[in-house]
């Protein structure tokens, strides 16, 4: 079974505050995704790696950046959190290629105050 | 913008009967179409994929895929309380590897 692994399942943080929420796969996934999901706004991509050193921005990028630095690990980074970047994070990882699907990892509710 | 529409929902069903779920999506490029599950407070669950048109089933639950009419839905036969959920569809795009979600049917099944 695919793992992947969020480090925090809750975090609080004030504002102004740097975020790191980090993400593990352990099924040499090429693929791996950070969403935040909101209610009533469903999930929203906010970046995406398709190999080591690489991203690109989804539909929500600012007020984050993120780093692939090994293959089985993506870092979300809020660089100055504010209270409307509270919101459950949602990391995912595919094998690659058009037909693959997404895998969950267990989420990061994170509260900004 | 890729779009996939979902039934907001709520829908709510006794027990033992069918759900149906719908989803019809706007990118004719597509190919690939996945639903998830999704428990309330819990991270998205894969349950069913479809890449042909047709029927694909698995156990109780079944998915049709229509291409020509750019339409997707998911049927859950024999419902139980534990099927109650947030379904959620997705769809791939022209970009690789990146999946579009419609914001997803809450469904209830009461007993």
């Amino acid at each position: 079974d695919v793992k992947v692994t969020q480090s925090s399942r809750y975090l609080v943080k004030r504002t102004g505050e740097k975020v790191f929420l980090e993400c593990v796969q352990d099924m040499d996934h090429e693929n791996m995704f950070w969403y935040r999901q909101d209610p009533g706004l469903g999930l929203r991509l906010i970046y995406f790696s398709y190999d080591v050193k690489m991203k690109e921005k989804g539909d929500i990028p600012e007020g984050y950046s993120v780093s692939r630095e090994k293959k089985e690990r993506f870092s979300l980074i809020l660089e100055s959190a504010s209270t409307n970047q509270t919101s459950m994070y949602l990391c995912a990882s595919s094998l690659g290629g058009r037909n693959s699907p997404l895998h969950f990892g267990n989420g990061t509710r994170l509260t900004v105050t | 913008q890729k779009e996939v529409e979902q039934n907001s929902g709520p829908l709510s069903v006794p027990e033992g009967a069918i759900a149906s779920l719908n989803c019809t999506y706007s990118d004719r490029v597509s190919q690939s179409f996945f639903w998830y599950r999704q428990y309330s407070g819990k991270s998205p669950e894969l349950i069913m994929s479809i890449y042909s048109n047709g029927d694909k089933e698995d156990g109780r639950f079944t998915a049709q895929l229509n291409k020509a009419s750019q339409y997707v839905s998911l049927l859950i036969r024999d419902s139980q309380p534990s099927d109650s959920a947030t379904y959620l569809c997705a769809v791939s795009g022209s970009t690789l590897g990146r999946l579009y979600f419609g914001r997803g049917t809450q469904l209830t099944v009461w007993p």
